[in-house]
This record gives C-alpha cells, structure tokens and sequence, in this order.
C-alpha cells in the first residue's frame, strides 16, 4: 500500500526566511502527487501538483515543488515566507493502481510569525 | 452548487447514538471521497465512490462505519453507536474523472465536525 511521510509536524518561521517541507512516499509505479493547504478556518485547496514533465512544479503563492524521483521525494519549498502563508500543509500521492484514491501525510503545520 | 456543500458543520452527540453526514459534491463531479481529520492526525481515507463502479471501503475503520451515494450525487457516512474516538472533522471530496477535464484536484468541503461525548 502506499504511504506518504511528512517529516515535519509543527514549522515556526519568521516573515522573510525560506521554507522548505519535506515529503516522501512509498510507491514504485507512476505516481501523481500534490500539495495541499488548509489556512486557519477554511476548507483544505490545492497549491500545485505533478503529473508529468518537468519536475519542477510552480504552483500559486509563490510556491513550488520538486519531484525527485530516485528519492522518491516531493518537497515544498517558498524563498520567502509571508505572514498570510500560516496553514497546515499536506501532501498526497496518487499511484496509478489506485485510481483517484489520494493518500495524504500527516501534515505539516507551519507559523510564520509577523 | 459552486462548491462542495457538507451538513451539518457541527454535529455533538452522545456516546452509543447514531449520526448521519451528509455531502452534496460539485455538479458533474463523478467521483466523491470521505475522509476524516482528527487532531494530529493527518488525512485518513475512509471511503470512495466512481461513477456507479463498487465503492472502496478500504478505509472504513469498522463495521459501525457506512456510506451510500444515491442517483451519483449525495452522499450520506453514517456512524452507528458513536464512540468518544470517532469524534473528529469528517470530511468530503469530489472530483471529475479521467476523459472529462480532468485535473487530478479534489474539490474539499468545508467539513462536519462530530464531537462525541
């Protein structure tokens, strides 16, 4: 079965530093993977994801994401952190075997003070 | 609906008694996922629907655990004879399919949060 492993629960930052979260998973096959974001109070939405090409993925707010495939590694990653950018943040992977079905980490929850 | 619509949003009960969520996906959508967030836990998977295909039950973490979907659309979990353990944000999903613009995202609710006393 697949897993994912987000090896960070709780990130304090201050405004300005860079961000990177790390995030593994447990899948041989073809994969698509995805970050997601849950700010304060609202409902869990996609920030980027990778199905194919280049590796690199640019997603919205400034962030991205690299896909290491011999890691087997999607890390997030923001230069340069805002306040606004405080929220719980998850990755998932979706194997091919396993159709839609999202497999989603424990989460990583990250407090950029002002 | 514009999103995905789950009711209720609060839900508190009493140990041993039954509750019903509920979850109206985005039109069109043909695929409708439940998951369950509890404190510190991450995501847990419980249940998938695709079309009118046999649903993935994989994640069910027990027998007082069901979910139906009537006509392709709504879908009910339900929880016979909560326990304090169930108490969590339950949350539902939707998402287009492969062959139908599909983008791979899934479409969150805003979640119905059982807290079981």
């Amino acid at each position: 079965a697949q897993s994912v492993s987000q090896h960070n629960h709780h990130v304090i930052l201050s405004e300005a530093a860079s961000l990177e979260l790390g995030c593994n998973y447990s899948y041989g096959g073809t994969v698509n993977l995805f970050w997601y974001v849950q700010y304060p109070g609202q409902h869990l939405q996609l920030l980027l994801k990778y199905f194919s090409g280049d590796p690199l993925v640019k997603g919205i707010k400034g962030f991205e994401a690299e896909f290491i495939k011999s890691k087997f590694s999607f890390n997030l990653r923001k230069p340069s952190v805002q306040w606004s950018d405080t929220a719980e943040y998850f990755c998932a992977v979706n194997a091919g075997a396993a159709g839609n079905k999202l497999t989603f980490g424990g989460g990583t929850r990250v407090l950029v003070k002002p | 609906g514009a999103g995905v619509s789950q009711s209720p949003s609060n839900k508190v009960t009493e140990k041993g008694k039954d509750v019903e969520l509920r979850c109206d996906p985005i039109s069109g959508h043909t695929a409708l996922y439940w998951y369950r967030q509890s404190l510190g836990q991450g995501l847990e998977f419980l249940i998938y629907f695709q079309g009118n295909s046999a649903p993935d039950k994989s994640g069910l973490p027990s027998d007082r655990f069901s979910a139906e979907r009537t006509g392709g659309s709504v879908s009910t979990l339900t929880i016979q004879r909560t326990q304090q353990e169930d108490s969590a944000v339950y949350l539902c999903a939707s998402s287009s399919t492969p062959g139908q613009g599909y983008t791979g995202e899934l479409f969150f609710g805003e979640g119905s949060r059982l807290t079981v006393l």
